[in-house]
């Protein structure tokens, strides 16, 4: 069976300085790893994916994610914050075992300071 | 090219009643499916559709029910509305599941009173 954690459901940074959202998954085949991204009052947006080819992928906006496959983990990062990062983001795992379903953590809303 | 397109955006229900939460995308994907997303939960899973006559269960089916008839439409209803159904729903679609990116819809806003 998939899961998928994020461990922490709220994060704030001061503008300019490094974001990290932690995701770690439990997949029993080979698993497809997503982050999307959801502004206030809107729908989703995929920043990245990683499915199987280089383990350090990078999305939009200067977002990337490293696929760690002995820690499990799948961690997004970007360097340095911008207002405009403020929204809440969600890690997503399915795998190849033919049961077609997205697994979505329950959210990480990271918080922008001035 | 539209995608992902939702309607309702916003729909007040009384307990009890009954009503249809429409999808359709043009992108000619296989794979659709819908959510419903609650503070501090994610999206959670109610059902999916692998293709047309094809759906399944999710996580969070009951009250529910779907249908696939086109590959472009995939309507969500609710047969007896309930409080506990109030709740942001999202259509999502990608090419067949699993590993592709999913497109989402711009959502639908119930509340049921």
């Amino acid at each position: 069976a998939q899961s998928v954690t994020q461990l922490d459901s709220h994060v704030s940074v001061s503008e300019g300085t490094p974001v990290l959202l932690r995701c770690n998954y439990s997949s029993s085949y080979s698993p497809s790893l997503f982050w999307y991204v959801q502004h206030p009052n809107k729908g989703l947006q995929l920043l990245l994916k990683y499915t199987s080819a280089a383990t350090l992928v990078k999305g939009i906006n200067g977002f990337e994610a490293e696929f760690k496959k002995s820690e499990t983990s799948f961690h997004l990062t970007k360097p340095s914050a911008h207002m405009s990062d403020a929204a809440e983001y969600f890690c997503v795992v399915s795998d190849a075992s033919g049961t077609y379903k997205y697994i979505f953590g329950t959210g990480t809303r990271l918080k922008v300071l001035a | 090219n539209a995608g992902v397109t939702q309607t309702p955006k916003f729909q007040v229900l009384k307990t009890g009643q009954s009503m249809t939460l429409q999808c359709a995308q043009d992108m000619n994907h296989e794979y659709m499916s819908w959510y419903r997303q609650d503070p501090g939960m994610g999206l959670r899973l109610i059902h999916y559709s692998v293709g047309a006559g094809i759906t399944d269960q999710g996580e969070v089916p009951n009250g529910y029910n779907v249908s696939r008839s086109t590959t472009e439409d995939f309507p969500l209803r609710l047969l007896s509305a309930a409080p506990s159904q109030t709740s942001v729903y999202f259509c999502a679609s990608s090419e067949t599941g699993g590993r592709d990116i999913q497109y989402f819809g711009a959502g639908t806003r119930l509340s049921v009173l």
